[in-house]
């Protein structure tokens, strides 16, 4: 079936530290999909991405839609302590399914 | 503007019982989707329903089933009970069949012993 990679798989950075992570696939979407999640609550959506080649920011977050459609990445600037969490991708195909990746957990360090 | 409520937020059961979750999607929602997560899986779609009928659904055995009602709030239900059950189980709702635009509840804790 589907499956998305991210990385890093974790990830320990200094506040006010800029962060980059990415995620890949074998197959191709025609959506891709930020979101966080802290502990005990469900994913927030951050961005959703619609076109290849698509740069979109949100605030300090940005990301963008491979120009493969396979892939997509997501960078956060000047990192705070509340950026702590876990941060999923998740990828639409046309058949409106969804796949998400298995999450990069970012951890902020004073 | 209420967000996605799911009931209950934590439950125990044994193996071999069935259990049936609520979600109440957010008012004007007509889409609700279940997702499994694991730390061993990740987030797993189980199924999507719109206008009370499932229009997609995931790779789970049948003892996983669900139903929309006609004011859009969902059940899901696991029949036979099975330790690899216990999961974290969310609902996301949005407006339309295969909306990005995905809410997600605080999902109900399941464990099976």
């Amino acid at each position: 079936g589907q499956q998305l990679n991210q990385s890093p798989q974790s990830m320990f950075i200094q506040e006010g530290e800029d962060v980059s992570m990415n995620c890949t696939s074998s197959s191709i979407f025609n959506t891709w999909l930020w979101y966080k999640q802290d502990p005990g609550e469900g994913p927030v959506l951050l961005i959703a991405l619609y076109k290849a080649g698509e740069l979109t920011s949100n605030g300090r977050l940005t990301a963008q839609f491979g120009i493969t459609r396979k892939d997509s990445f997501l960078n956060i600037s000047a990192s705070i302590p509340s950026d702590v969490g876990i941060y999923f991708c998740a990828g639409q195909d046309y058949g409106q399914n969804f796949v998400f990746g298995p999450g990069t957990r970012l951890s902020v360090l004073p | 503007k209420a967000g996605v409520t799911q009931t209950p937020r934590y439950l125990i059961k044994t193996r071999g019982q069935q259990v049936t979750l609520s979600c109440s999607p957010i008012s004007g929602h007509r889409s609700v989707s279940w997702y499994q997560q694991t730390p061993g899986q990740g987030l797993q779609f189980l199924f999507e329903y719109f206008s009370e009928t499932q229009r997609n659904k995931g790779n789970f055995p049948g003892r996983f089933s669900g139903r929309q009602f006609s004011n859009s709030r969902s059940e899901m239900n696991v029949s036979t009970l099975e330790l690899g059950d216990s999961a974290l189980y969310l609902c996301a709702s949005s407006l339309g069949w295969g909306d990005t635009e995905a809410f997600f509840g605080q999902g109900t804790r399941l464990t099976v012993v």
